[in-house]
């Protein structure tokens, strides 16, 4: 049972390209959606992310779109450097409960070439 | 401030062999978790413990077992090893009260053959 789904499985990009990863979630009561970046070698560290209350975040080169009604959110990465090429994976939790139990998509692995 | 520690890096067992993975974060946060992470299946929760004293199942507890030692630290422990729990895991900790963010350490990476 796969509660967050992530497209595509792996991207490539031109230095400069506008990758766009997409997740939908299937539980209503997720109420917080990160993303996290994760390069080899090392554990995963969040990104940016959003909460319902919004449609759209920005942190400098990226930007979290979100659509509540079709349960899905997006990741779109802004002029985009051979620097960020990783794994990019998606999720949701329900915010400010006793923990913070993440449920993670399958990941994005993001090649930017030069 | 080192955040999330894990020990060791890597580690190689035989089929039955038994092993604890070793974590602890100077954050002072109240929930810890372990993640694996497999190819093609992203992270999934293995347990997790909401505050020292208390530890429950998450999605694929099966074949490990956890123990909260105090506040810094979280142990898994896998008392059989199968080749099917060959995995990166993550350790991971958390608290609402000082913001939404989850802090993963390094991982280890667990090859049993």
């Amino acid at each position: 049972q796969q509660q967050v789904k992530q497209s595509p499985q792996s991207l490539i990009v031109q230095k400069g390209g506008i990758p766009i990863i997409n997740c939908a979630y299937e539980n209503t009561a997720f109420d917080y959606f990160p993303w996290y970046q994760q390069f080899p070698g090392k554990g995963p560290a969040l990104l940016i992310a959003i909460r319902p209350d919004v449609s759209e975040k920005k942190e400098g080169r990226f930007t979290i779109s979100f659509n509540k009604s079709a349960k899905q959110f997006s990741l779109h990465i802004m002029d985009s450097q051979p620097g960020d090429s990783a794994t990019y994976f998606c999720a949701a939790s329900v915010y400010g409960g006793a923990t913070n139990k993440l449920i993670f998509g399958t990941g994005t692995l993001l090649a930017v070439q030069p | 401030n080192a955040g999330v520690t894990q020990t060791p890096k890597f580690q190689v067992l035989k089929t039955g062999q038994s092993m604890t993975l070793q974590c602890a974060q100077d954050m002072n946060h109240n929930s810890m978790y372990w993640y694996r992470q497999d190819p093609g299946m992203g992270l999934r929760l293995i347990y997790y413990s909401a505050s020292e004293g208390t530890t429950d199942k998450g999605e694929v507890p099966n074949g490990y077992n956890v123990s909260r030692l105090n506040k810094r630290e979280f142990s898994l422990r896998l008392e059989s090893a199968a080749p099917s729990q060959t995995s990166v895991y993550f350790c991971a900790s958390s608290d609402w009260g000082r913001g939404p963010e989850a802090f993963f350490g390094q991982g280890t990476r667990l090859t049993v053959v």
